[in-house]
């Protein structure tokens, strides 16, 4: 299995919903990312998990939670979000976060596209 | 602050043409550096992964090369076909091992 799966696909919810996103990887990977694509940019980093560890937090607003119960699995719970944070929201993984060698290829999921009403 | 710049940012041309894609980057303390390639509305496959130790990478059609010290790599698509057409990503892994993405040029490969 070398792939990273996401759901859902697509996502609507008003600005007083919680909902989560779910992120799953099967390759033994122990690097585990969230990033955020708005249309027509580059993706932008949010968080990084290494060993289940959050180790970059790039000072993303606390209505968004992530959360690595274990080694496969990513979540990233919303709460509270507003119309400017729809995006598609992209997971990624890598075999760690290296100096250096092939281990640090990030491998993307097919991401969640959010809408927030 | 690492800088990612990607030219042209869109390209048109038609299919069996030979084509080359470039990325800049403004700090050369890199790791690696990725091209991914993205499909509208789709994730990010990623086409070639090169260490900063490495001059060039090969897979298939696909030539990447890098040099480190200009702060420079280019993509290279020999025999370019229809279904190449999507945007093209080049990412820097930096110090903090943060992957920092170009803006992407966006290919269309006419039949």
């Amino acid at each position: 299995d070398t792939e990273v799966t996401q759901t859902p696909k697509h996502l609507v919810m008003g600005m007083t919903n919680k909902k989560s996103l779910k992120c799953e990887q099967h390759m033994g990977h122990r690097a585990m990312y969230w990033y955020k694509q708005k249309a027509k940019k580059p993706p932008e980093l949010m968080f990084v998990y290494s060993y289940e560890k959050l180790s970059i937090n790039e000072s993303v607003p606390s209505r968004f939670s992530p959360e690595c119960p274990n080694s496969s699995l990513l979540n990233l719970h919303l709460h509270a979000l507003q119309p400017e944070d729809s995006a598609l929201y992209l997971c990624a993984s890598s075999q760690r976060l290296l100096a250096g060698g092939p281990g640090n290829e990030q491998f993307f999921g097919p991401g969640t596209r959010l809408t927030v009403l | 602050k690492q800088e990612v710049t990607q030219i042209p940012a869109a390209l048109s041309v038609p299919e069996g043409e030979n084509l080359v894609l470039n990325c800049s980057f403004t700090d050369s303390a890199i790791y690696n550096l990725q091209w991914f390639r993205q499909d509208p509305g789709k994730g990010l496959t990623s086409l070639l992964l090169i260490q900063s130790s490495q001059r060039e990478q090969t897979s298939g059609r696909l030539n990447a090369s890098l040099d480190k010290s200009s702060g420079r790599s280019t993509l290279y698509i020999a025999a370019s076909q229809p279904g190449d057409s999507a945007t093209y990503l080049c990412a820097v892994m930096d110090s903090s091992y943060k992957l920092i993405f170009g803006s992407g040029t966006r290919l269309l490969v006419r039949p």
